[in-house]
């Protein structure tokens, strides 16, 4: 079974201070993993992808396999960073569109 | 750059009744899939189409239903609507070819009395 799981539904940080957001997943294949961001009032946007190896926004993320983890990550928040957070996995055969997802991380960056 | 589309833009039903919610895709996308999405929880699988098949379905009842016409664009269809169909439906589209990701509408807020 495919799952995602992201075990802070909240979580506050002070600008300038590290992020890091949870993810965890369980499929028996090799998955595709994203993270998704949605801010105040926009629709849900794709924030980077594990294939792609790249950093958006400052923010990265590692597929870590033996960990079956994709951990989200920023060296130092800053306020428009706030937004609600989801981690995804897409299995299966090539050009199935499946999204699965975690449910939800609300990213607070205080003042 | 339109993106993707989708109307209503909010719909307020009573039990029992159906509901169509229609979806256009990013142009020269031919992928559209649907998603469910309950307050406090992220969205989840309904249906993927390409090329008007039917290509994925999640686990919802035969209530829910789709089709995709041959301009790609989209629509969900739900009958004998009850209280937990209560949600916001997000329609998402790719080019549907290899592993390009998926681009997501506004949705459609769903409330059933």
């Amino acid at each position: 079974a495919q799952r995602v799981t992201q075990p802070e539904k909240l979580l506050s940080v002070f600008k300038g201070a590290p992020v890091e957001l949870k993810c965890n997943y369980s499929y028996s294949g090799s998955p595709e993993l994203f993270w998704y961001v949605q801010y105040s009032r926009q629709r849900l946007q794709l924030l980077l992808r594990h294939i792609s190896r790249e950093s958006i926004k400052g923010f990265t993320a590692d597929l870590n396999k033996g960990e079956t983890s994709f951990h989200l990550k920023k060296p130092f928040a800053q306020e428009e960073d706030s937004a609600m957070y989801y981690c995804a996995l897409r299995g299966g055969i090539q050009g199935a569109q499946k999204l699965v997802f975690g449910q939800g991380t609300r990213l607070t960056i205080n003042p | 750059d339109a993106g993707v589309t989708q109307s209503p833009t909010h719909l307020i039903k009573t039990r029992g009744q159906h509901v169509t919610l229609r979806c256009s895709p990013i142009s020269g996308h031919k992928s559209v899939s649907w998603y469910q999405q309950v307050l406090g929880q992220g969205p989840q699988f309904i249906f993927q189409y390409y090329e008007k098949e039917e290509r994925g379905r999640g686990n919802f009842p035969d209530r829910f239903s789709a089709r995709q016409f041959p301009n790609y664009s989209s629509e969900l269809n739900v009958n004998a609507l009850l209280l937990g169909d209560s949600a916001l439906y997000l329609c998402a589209s790719s080019s549907g070819q290899g592993n390009q990701p998926q681009h997501f509408g506004d949705g459609t807020r769903l409330s059933i009395l």
